[in-house]
């Protein structure tokens, strides 16, 4: 299982806001930035945002992120069909010394 | 523009090795690191390793550590992923993907290389 933990699904409906989670602990995403790459079906993944709420050129601001303590948050406002994919949160871990992927999360926009 | 260009899908036995390829182009080559990702049908992203074009060291995850060589050719631009004893929990797609630094953001990342580990 993944050190990151996420859930599995999320869900909403068109123009909603959503936030997906994701825990951690002191030795990732409490002493490091987090990134946030979204893989809709049959894709690569795409970074979505890094070093914890930075936007990628082209990235709408429908989408933030945050970070408080071990855990970090993606949000993702005025919800579309088109945002219906899989996202995961990733950190380094410095005891570790490796990147670490959260479990994942799809999202589901009813 | 930058890009990263991986080497076709594989089939292989039981046992056998396989070797991807990851060629860079678009950007300054030992500059930025490649990290190889993995991903097994229907499930998430497993990082496996990290490696460092400029000084050609590469960072493994411990699951890894035994069976994954990592290598980089400079003036090809290129970088390649070698995985000994495979078995079938090995089929995934096999994605590199490159960062300013190893704690860095991926933003540039191959197409993927299907591996297929079959009897």
């Amino acid at each position: 299982q993944s050190v990151l933990t996420q859930p599995p699904s999320v869900s909403g409906t068109p123009g909603q806001r959503v936030t997906i989670s994701c825990s951690g602990s002191s030795s990732n995403i409490g002493s490091e930035t987090v990134n946030w790459y979204q893989q809709l079906p049959g894709a690569a993944p795409k970074l979505l945002i890094s070093a914890t709420n930075q936007r990628p050129s082209g990235v709408p601001d429908r989408f933030s992120g945050s970070k408080s303590g071990t855990s970090a948050s993606l949000a993702i406002r005025g919800l579309q069909s088109g945002d219906e994919a899989d996202y995961y949160c990733a950190a380094w871990d410095e005891t570790l010394n490796a990147l670490l992927f959260g479990g994942g999360t799809k999202l589901t926009v009813l | 523009q930058v890009q990263l260009v991986q080497s076709g899908a594989e089939e292989k036995k039981p046992g056998a090795s396989v070797n991807i390829s990851c060629k860079a182009s678009g950007y300054s080559f030992t500059s930025f690191y490649i990290h190889w990702v993995r991903q097994a049908p229907g499930q998430g992203l497993e990082w496996m390793g990290i490696m460092n074009p400029s000084s050609g060291r590469p960072i493994f995850s411990q699951k890894f550590q035994a069976r994954l060589t990592m290598t980089r050719d400079t003036p090809t631009t290129t970088v390649y992923l070698g995985l000994t004893t495979l078995t079938s929990e090995d089929t995934a797609i096999y994605y590199c993907a490159r960062s300013r630094a190893k704690y860095s953001a991926s933003d540039y990342w191959g197409q993927g290389t299907l591996v297929t580990v079959s009897s």
